[in-house]
């Protein structure tokens, strides 16, 4: 079935290290998204791509980054530069305005802890 | 640049009572959404409506664009309905599009 799959559900790091959030979708949508949620707080965008092989920095891009090699894959790299790295994390997919609309879905999300 | 309002910030109801969520926004939008987050933190869309009203079950919503508003009404809350409700406006320039966030609207409901 059609859907946004985020893997690991779960992730726990060390402080310093690098880490790799996967997401995946085969609704065949051209525009990805990566937000971030802190306790108590709305969502906040990363990074986002409209279509393959470009993205854009969001409103909280440093010490994050992307690529966008295939349409159906937007990985997120949380660098060792970012000084806050605990948070969850949600992937969501949309048409990008295709079709007339730009409604986003979003996968379950990455709890990613660093100690 | 835009800016989303929920209000209340909380809400906590008995099983069976009715409500009303508000979201307010800044400035002037072509697509409004409503989410629910629940307690495992998946976003479930509710509602896609820039404006005008739509219902789903016991859920209904409605935009008044011009006046830089959106209603969320639940009828008849179950304890299910407990989680966070969040507005998002789309943000739409020459790079893409992304959603901006309210802060959300807390919902208990109790047996």
């Amino acid at each position: 079935d059609g859907g946004i799959t985020q893997s690991p559900k779960y992730l726990f790091r060390k402080e310093g290290q690098n880490v790799t959030l996967s997401c995946e979708q085969n609704l065949n949508h051209d525009a990805m998204y990566w937000y971030r949620q802190d306790p108590g707080q709305g969502l906040r965008l990363i990074y986002y791509s409209q279509i393959v092989n470009d993205f854009q920095k969001g409103d909280i891009a440093e010490g994050y980054s992307v690529s966008r090699e295939k349409k159906e894959s937007f990985p997120l790299t949380v660098t060792s530069a970012q000084k806050n790295p605990t948070a969850f994390y949600l992937c969501a997919s949309s048409t990008g305005g295709l079709e007339g609309s730009y409604e986003q879905y979003f996968g379950p999300g990455t709890r990613l802890t660093v100690t | 640049g835009i800016q989303v309002e929920q209000s209340p910030p909380d809400l906590i109801l008995q099983e069976g009572a009715n409500s009303t969520l508000r979201c307010n926004f800044s400035d002037s939008v072509n697509n409004l959404q409503w989410f629910h987050q629940n307690p495992w933190g998946q976003l479930i869309n509710l509602f896609y409506i820039p404006s005008g009203t739509k219902q789903n079950g016991r859920l209904s919503a409605t935009t008044v664009a011009t006046e830089r508003y959106s209603l969320l009404y639940i009828s008849s809350s179950q304890t299910t309905d407990s989680g966070v409700y969040f507005c998002a406006l789309t943000l739409i320039n020459q790079a893409g599009t992304a959603l901006i966030f309210g802060k959300g609207t807390t919902l208990s409901v109790s047996s």
